[in-house]
């Protein structure tokens, strides 16, 4: 099955502990996506990657990392999490030059800083 | 990429056909409309997309005006499936996406 998956789903964790979540993605695209949610804010994008070794900032990258060292797999780096990086984080990818210009998402990390 | 204004919610009747409306007077003529939706807190879904005609899908349909200024998205029959919230996004073409800006969206409440 096509899918972009996300993990973990649920995490809580402390100021100041680095943590991963991952992202990996079978259906070889080359464009990769992270976005983070808060109320009323919509879905504002943090690191983008248009193909392996090629990543670039979104909109709201502070605090955050990415990785795109191989196609399938994008994770995203929080080295010392503050609470104002709660939020629930989604990763998408796409390929390039589909002609629909569909994005997939994954199901979400819904991640709390303490 | 153009900025997109929508209204923050609205409600439509079960049955009834639900028209979603996009404001986007900035848009440029290489820029596509695009539509997702978001249910309760799950990935967001893509509905559709349209360049300057009409669009219609098993899930919904694009109206663009010929201006391309605005643009109306149409639930035909609206389910209680429906109830999310729907993202109108513009972007130029389907291949160059880097930065990709979602908003803040409409919340349509499908009543019963």
């Amino acid at each position: 099955e096509a899918q972009v998956t996300q993990n973990p789903r649920y995490l809580i964790t402390v100021t100041g502990k680095k943590l991963t979540v991952t992202c990996s993605q079978n259906m070889n695209h080359e464009y990769m996506s992270w976005y983070r949610q808060d109320p009323g804010l919509g879905l504002r994008q943090i690191y983008y990657s248009m193909n392996v070794e090629v990543t670039d900032k979104g909109d709201v990258p502070e605090g955050y990392k990415v990785s795109r060292k191989e196609k399938r797999n994008f994770p995203l780096i929080l080295e010392s999490p503050s609470p104002n990086q709660t939020s629930l984080y989604f990763c998408a990818s796409r390929p390039y030059g589909s002609n629909t210009g569909e994005l997939f998402f994954g199901e979400g990390s819904r991640l709390t800083v303490l | 990429d153009a900025k997109t204004t929508q209204p923050p919610s609205m409600d439509c009747a079960e049955g009834r056909a639900a028209n979603l409306p996009c404001n986007h007077s900035t848009i440029s003529g290489n820029e596509y409309v695009y539509w997702y939706r978001q249910i309760h807190s799950q990935g967001p879904q893509y509905i559709i997309h349209g360049l300057k005609n009409n669009e219609t899908n098993e899930m919904a349909s694009l109206i663009i005006t010929e201006d391309r200024k605005s643009s109306t998205l149409i639930l035909p029959h609206a389910t209680l499936r429906d109830t999310a919230v729907y993202y109108c996004i513009v972007r130029v073409s389907t291949d160059s996406w880097g930065k990709l800006q979602f908003g803040a969206g409409t919340q349509v409440v499908v009543t019963p």
